[in-house]
């Protein structure tokens, strides 16, 4: 079934440790994104990638880096996760043309203690 | 940036009908787009209008004003699975979605 793999899809971490959350998409979307999703703030921005190869910040890019070397694969690291970094994680892919809808994975929630 | 408000809560009878208002304040608006949210659920599409006037699909209508900075999202004949959360979402020059915080519908018996 095509559509985006997230993983973990719930994770428990100590403040200061590193963690990556894996995204895999397999409808060959040029663009990918990450968002947090906090109550009463909705999705904010974090990375994206317009393409493989490339990658921007978004609104709240501080603390997080990404990746993108390939089309399928937008892996999102918390160098050094803090309690203010727990959030639910969403990635996302579209074609990347102005009027391509989202598709989103199923998310990845993080607690960081 | 764009400065996307809707209201945090709306609560309607099943069968009635609600309407979701979103404005938005933002420099070279593309369009906007309407996101469905079950509660511990992914966003999935609902519709995307870039012309001013209304798009209808089904049960679902969502309409433009680009002059006002304003949208509306109406759910008719309101069924409880329509109980979740509406994200009204705005792409710009950029042509990244800036989301709003998100509307919860309550649909009651």
């Amino acid at each position: 079934i095509a559509g985006i793999t997230q993983a973990p899809t719930s994770q428990i971490l100590a403040a200061g440790r590193r963690m990556t959350l894996r995204c895999t998409q397999d409808m060959r979307h040029n663009a990918m994104y990450w968002y947090r999703q906090d109550l009463g703030l909705g999705l904010r921005l974090i990375h994206y990638s317009n393409t493989a190869g490339t990658t921007g910040k978004g609104e709240v890019p501080d603390g997080y880096s990404v990746s993108r070397a390939n089309t399928d694969d937008f892996p999102l690291t918390l160098a050094s996760a803090v309690p203010s970094q727990t959030s639910v994680y969403f990635c996302a892919s579209s074609t990347g043309e102005d009027t391509g809808e989202l598709f989103f994975g199923e998310g990845s929630r993080l607690t960081v203690l | 940036g764009q400065n996307i408000d809707q209201p945090t809560e709306m609560t309607a009878t099943e069968g009635a009908i609600v309407q979701i208002n979103c404005t938005y304040q933002t420099s070279g608006f593309n369009g906007l787009f309407w996101y469905q949210q079950h509660a511990g659920e992914a966003p999935t599409f609902l519709s995307y209008n870039v012309l001013d006037g209304l798009e209808e699909k089904g049960r679902f209508s969502s309409f433009l004003s680009r002059s006002k900075g304003y949208s509306y999202l109406l759910l008719k004949e309101l069924q409880m699975k329509d109980s979740a959360s509406y994200l009204c979402a705005v792409t710009a020059g950029d042509y990244k979605l800036s989301f709003g915080a998100g509307t919860t519908v309550t649909v009651r018996a």
